[in-house]
């Protein structure tokens, strides 16, 4: 069975520090990682994925992450925070095949604060 | 290209009571979800559905919870009697067939039961 774990439940930065996410995994197969932010009463929007191919990913509005499968991490980094940058980001994956194929695991989010 | 739609977008109700939500997915998306999504809680899997049949339902609390997709494209999600701790977040999400792993979320309906 798959697991996400985000660290850290609040996360707080400065306006144009860096911002850094965590997110480890647990899966028996390699898996496919999103980085998912939800803003008050709205619904997930997709920042980034990771499928295949190159493990440095780059999503919208300057994030990206690295799939680290030696660490079972893809933590999500942007180098200079913004002020709409403050919402809820969400860590999910799937597995790449099997009956569970397509469905999403989530972590449990963290909120990101920026303060001016 | 239309996002996916959901309403109401929020429904305050007593307990015992019913309620329906409606999803409209993205046009020719195969594959349709409700997740439930408690406060301070990342979302939970439902239910899924490819065009018209179940894939997963083995969170759905079928006493109280049913889904339904009849024509392959809208969806509804039933909570009949209601309980306390239905109070949440019910997002829906669609995916292409092939292809393109990702989900895309609608707006989500906020239930309050109270």
């Amino acid at each position: 069975a798959q697991s996400v774990t985000q660290l850290g439940s609040h996360v707080s930065v400065s306006e144009g520090a860096l911002v850094l996410l965590r997110c480890n995994y647990s899966s028996s197969v390699p898996p496919y990682l999103f980085w998912y932010v939800q803003y008050p009463n709205q619904g997930l929007q997709l920042l980034l994925k990771y499928t295949t191919g190159a493990t440095l990913v780059k999503g919208i509005n300057g994030f990206e992450a690295e799939f680290k499968k030696s660490e079972t991490s893809f933590h999500l980094t942007k180098p200079s925070a913004h002020m709409s940058d403050a919402a809820e980001y969400f860590c999910a994956g799937n597995n790449a095949g099997g009956t569970s194929y397509g469905k999403l695991t989530f972590g449990q989010g963290t909120i990101l604060t920026v303060h001016p | 290209e239309a996002g996916v739609a959901q309403s109401p977008r929020y429904k305050i109700i007593e307990k015992r009571q019913s309620v329906a939500f409606w999803c409209n997915p993205i046009s020719g998306h195969a594959t349709l979800y409700w997740y439930q999504q408690i406060l301070g809680q990342g979302p939970k899997l439902l239910i899924q559905f490819q065009n018209n049949g179940v894939v997963d339902d083995s969170q759905l609390p079928k006493d109280r919870f049913s889904a339904e997709r009849l024509k392959g494209v809208d969806s509804t999600l039933k909570i009949q009697p209601a309980k306390l701790e239905d109070s949440a977040v019910y997002l829906c999400a669609s995916r292409q067939k092939t292809g393109g792993h990702e989900q895309y979320f609608g707006p989500g309906t906020r239930l309050t039961v109270t």
